[in-house]
């Protein structure tokens, strides 16, 4: 079946630093991938998306590829805010109506 | 306009005790999911309801879970006799249709405790 893989974390950056959190998924066919962010305290949100192979989603600074060939949809932001701190769940959508998602990846940035 | 909500945005309640917990989808989306998530976990998916009906219910943990939706909109988790590994937030979560390409709009939870 479909499946999602993340990185672990908590990732603990400092504020302006590089993020990037990885995400390589399994499924059958051509899914749909999604980031989506919870901010503490409250429920997820469609942080970014992509449909087809190589398109790139961005929103918020925070941009992911769909790469078909390595199978993988990191997402990447060039200078993360103590606002950015949040858990990141990559998800897949494709040949059900059930998505799938990663276990999520906590990001801390610290001023 | 009015996004997902749920209700109670809290609730304790002691083992053995039935609950009920409360998801108001976006109107007219025709799609709702729950999902529980458990401290540090992922999400874990319980059901999915398109309209009315409920095609997949395989993610009810056990016949202590049961939901209902109504007029294609209003939908009801139902925890009979909870148990302490119930203890979790519940998220709803609605969708203009199943499939693809569209994106689940969340509501903000129900956080469960089983003392």
């Amino acid at each position: 079946g479909d499946s999602v893989t993340q990185m672990e974390g908590p990732v603990t950056l400092s504020e302006e630093a590089f993020l990037t959190i990885n995400c390589t998924y399994t499924a059958t066919g051509y899914p749909s991938l999604f980031w989506y962010v919870q901010y503490p305290g409250e429920g997820l949100q469609l942080l970014l998306k992509a449909t087809k192979a190589d398109d790139k989603g961005s929103n918020k600074g925070f941009e992911a590829t769909y790469r078909k060939e390595t199978t993988s949809f990191h997402l990447e932001k060039g200078s993360v805010q103590v606002s950015d701190s949040a858990v990141y769940f990559c998800a897949l959508s494709g040949g059900s109506y059930i998505p799938t998602f990663g276990r999520g990846t906590s990001l801390i940035v610290h001023p | 306009g009015a996004g997902v909500s749920q209700s109670p945005s809290n609730k304790v309640t002691e083992k053995g005790k039935d609950v009920e917990l409360r998801c108001d989808p976006i109107s007219g989306h025709t799609a709702l999911y729950w999902y529980r998530q458990s401290l540090g976990q992922g999400l874990e998916f319980l059901i999915y309801f398109q309209g009315n009906s409920a095609p997949d219910k395989s993610g009810l943990p056990s016949d202590r879970f049961s939901a209902e939706r109504t007029g294609g909109s209003v939908s009801t988790l139902t925890i009979q006799r909870t148990q302490q590994e119930d203890s979790a937030v519940y998220l709803c979560a609605s969708s203009p249709a199943g499939g693809d390409y569209n994106e689940q709009f969340f509501g903000p939870g129900t956080r469960l405790t089983v003392l």
